[in-house]
């Protein structure tokens, strides 16, 4: 299975500002995901990172409020931009190091972000 | 996808078997049901998965009923680092036509008491 490094662990921000926050694979992987977990909540995805292709956002987020990119097939970064404190979460970035979609995917370990 | 139904909080002795119950009673013939866990603090880990058969691996035993509609997650001697929010999606395999996108509800709060 593949391991992720995600960093910062944790920040605390200025509102207005933006954070980028960094997954490093183990591994080539196709496709990598973006998550957000308001306190007390469960995990809702922020989009879809494919290498090579703008990535798919789900409803409710925008490319201009969490712009991502995805260079390479191990390397993928989520920017959360004019940051309020509405934006405080966890964010997680998560692999199918499989490739194939029906085994268990793999996530990071999170960063705690705090929006003052 | 389906939705699930699990209860919001569980106690469960140390040492002891720790059986979570998920209802699924709207899936469908080919969604397979995972079992993901997230420890405090961390980011969530793969349990298991299953379609009909009951499964079982070096963490835990997920048991299925004959019509699918509810499943158990099984940690057989359940520890203190086994505390942590379960959670249990169902999905259609990706060759199905289905995206690789994870639907999460709530889960429940097992808390393993010493």
């Amino acid at each position: 299975s593949a391991v992720i490094s995600q960093k910062p662990s944790r920040d605390i921000c200025q509102r207005g500002t933006s954070l980028t926050i960094q997954c490093q694979v183990d591994s080539q992987v196709t496709m990598m995901f973006w998550y957000r977990q308001q306190p007390g909540q469960s995990l809702t995805l922020i989009a879809t990172a494919n290498q090579g292709s703008e990535a798919t956002y789900e409803s409710g987020f925008v490319i201009d409020k969490f712009p991502i990119s995805r260079p390479n097939l191990t390397f993928s970064t989520l920017t959360v931009s004019n940051m309020s404190p509405e934006d405080s979460s966890i964010y997680l970035c998560s692999v199918d190091p499989w490739g194939q979609g029906d085994y268990g995917y793999t996530f990071g370990s999170g960063t705690r972000l705090t929006v003052v | 996808d389906a939705k699930t139904t699990q209860p919001p909080s569980m106690d469960c002795a140390e040492g002891r078997a720790a059986n979570l119950p998920c209802n699924h009673s709207t899936i469908s013939g080919n969604e397979y049901v995972y079992w993901y866990r997230q420890i405090h603090s961390q980011g969530p880990q793969y349990i298991i998965h299953g379609l009909k058969n009951n499964e079982t691996n070096e963490m835990a035993s997920l048991i299925i009923t004959e019509d699918r509609k509810s499943s158990t997650l099984i940690l057989p001697h359940a520890t203190l680092r086994d505390t942590a929010v379960y959670y249990c999606i169902v999905r259609a395999p990706v060759n199905a036509g289905n995206n690789r996108k994870l639907i999460w509800g709530l889960g429940t709060s097992l808390a393993v008491n010493p």
